[in-house]
């Protein structure tokens, strides 16, 4: 299976900075089928992104999303009070799919 | 709007099955675009996709839980459910119904429901 590795594990940032997070994969990810996910404390995972870069509906635009191959971004352009959680990253071009372990922005 | 609720014990012995059920509100699982998956998440850890049923009955399964895995739907009540044998300590966990886009991502999903496994 593909495992997911993101990086940093814990960001330290202030609102209205930008915070740029890593998913990369131990083999190519077929497509760009990579998903990114928000989870803040005691709530369920929410879908950003899909398709490495296409913004899941109602997501702001101050996310995006770039990659290829085994290497993935996130973006959040200028980091909002309500943006500090933790993020996942999920490949769908292989079964099973996998998420990687996550990256916590925090202030 | 969709939404998805997890119901069922939160607390199984161990060797027992654990039981949950998924129920489907604003949209009908019959829907022929998504799945339906159960995905957890160990205390302070990373998620873990468990498997997904698609309307029909068709399963589709981690490999990692296949042994002890059956995932089942009811479409006249539009909830799906997840058996878990043979549990052990490690099966502790936050369980998550999820309607799965195509066997691609998952949204949305439910706010999960605890799981300890404890005699």
């Amino acid at each position: 299976e593909i495992v997911l590795t993101q990086s940093p594990g814990t960001l330290s940032l202030s609102p209205g900075e930008r915070a740029t997070l890593s998913c990369r994969a131990s083999q190519s990810v077929s497509s760009s089928y990579l998903a990114w996910y928000q989870q803040k404390s005691g709530q369920a995972p929410r879908l950003l992104l899909y398709d490495a870069s296409s913004r899941a509906t109602g997501i702001p635009d101050r996310f995006s999303g770039s990659g290829s191959g085994t290497d993935f971004t996130l973006t959040i352009s200028r980091l909002d009070p309500e943006d500090f959680a933790v993020y996942y990253c999920q490949q769908y071009g292989s079964s099973p799919r996998t998420f990687g372990q996550g990256t916590r922005v925090e202030i | 709007q969709v939404q998805l609720q997890e119901s069922g014990p939160r607390l199984v012995k161990p060797s027992q099955t654990l039981s949950l059920t998924c129920t489907v509100s604003g949209a009908s699982i019959t829907s022929g675009a998504y799945y339906w998956s159960w995905i957890r998440q160990h205390p302070g850890k990373g998620l873990e996709w468990i498997g997904y049923i698609y309307y029909s009955g068709s399963t589709h399964y981690n490999p990692s839980l296949k042994s002890r895995l059956t995932i089942s739907v009811d479409t006249s009540k539009n909830q799906f459910s997840l058996k878990l044998s043979s549990v052990t300590a490690a099966d502790t966990a936050v369980y998550y119904c999820a309607r799965d886009r195509s066997s691609w991502w998952f949204d949305p999903w439910g706010q999960g429901t605890l799981v300890t496994v404890s005699s």
